[in-house]
């Protein structure tokens, strides 16, 4: 079956503009959740949606937003760009319960 | 900040067996211990799951001490392709599940 498809692999953005990153789940997973790479930080948890709703959210300022869709497919939404937001940031779908999560290859973002 | 201890990076001969330990002593008694790896660049990758009882599955074995403060990854015949940074995560399930990832093992696989 489909992996989790993250859409654009690459993208490069100006200071003070604004992005949407998609994600679609696994087909079948109700669970999306949504995670920032850094060189500095790791990896970090943005927010987790389920069934529309937000069900968890990182530590993470207003400008990231998220929601997802009824047919689970998920976007993420970050504003006024900083230079520091350049990252990867990674989709994850899950089936639910204590299954594992299933993560895309990431979109590459470069704020410039 | 994570709730597990790992060594920073380990090294193995192909075809050994990678024993990966995890250090979570702080797990409560209904987060799971998760493990996942990531290749360079690529999205972090499931690999095997448990609570209390130890696991197997295609690609490796979970084992879980009797207390649950500590585990171990193990992969049984590592190839180079195995080279990665291997994450330990214990973590709830449902409405407070995600991931928090410390910065892992790097495992490398050397010929």
């Amino acid at each position: 079956k489909a992996g989790v498809t993250q859409t654009p692999r690459y993208l490069i953005k100006t200071r003070g503009q604004q992005v949407t990153l998609s994600c679609s789940p696994i087909s079948g997973h109700r669970s999306v959740s949504w995670y920032q790479q850094t060189p500095g930080q790791g990896l970090q948890f943005l927010f987790e949606y389920f069934s529309e709703t937000q069900r968890n959210k990182g530590n993470f300022p207003g400008r990231f937003s998220g929601r997802q869709f009824s047919n689970s497919r998920s976007e993420m939404n970050v504003s006024t760009l900083e230079l520091g937001d350049s990252a990867l940031y990674l989709c994850a779908s899950s089936g639910g319960r204590s299954d594992g999560y299933t993560f895309g290859s990431g979109t590459r973002l470069t704020v410039v | 900040d994570a709730k597990t201890t790992q060594p920073t990076s380990m090294d193995c001969a192909e075809g050994r067996a990678a024993n990966l330990p995890c250090n979570h002593s702080t797990i409560s008694g209904n987060e799971y211990v998760y493990w996942y790896r990531q290749i360079h660049s690529q999205g972090p990758q499931y690999i095997i799951h448990g609570l209390k009882n130890n696991e197997t599955n295609e690609m490796a074995s979970l084992i879980i001490t009797e207390d649950r403060k500590s585990s171990t990854l193990i992969l049984p015949h590592a190839t180079l392709r195995d080279t990665a940074v291997y994450y330990c995560i214990v973590s709830y399930t449902g409405a407070n599940s995600k991931l928090t990832f410390g910065k892992g093992i790097t495992l490398s696989v050397r010929p």
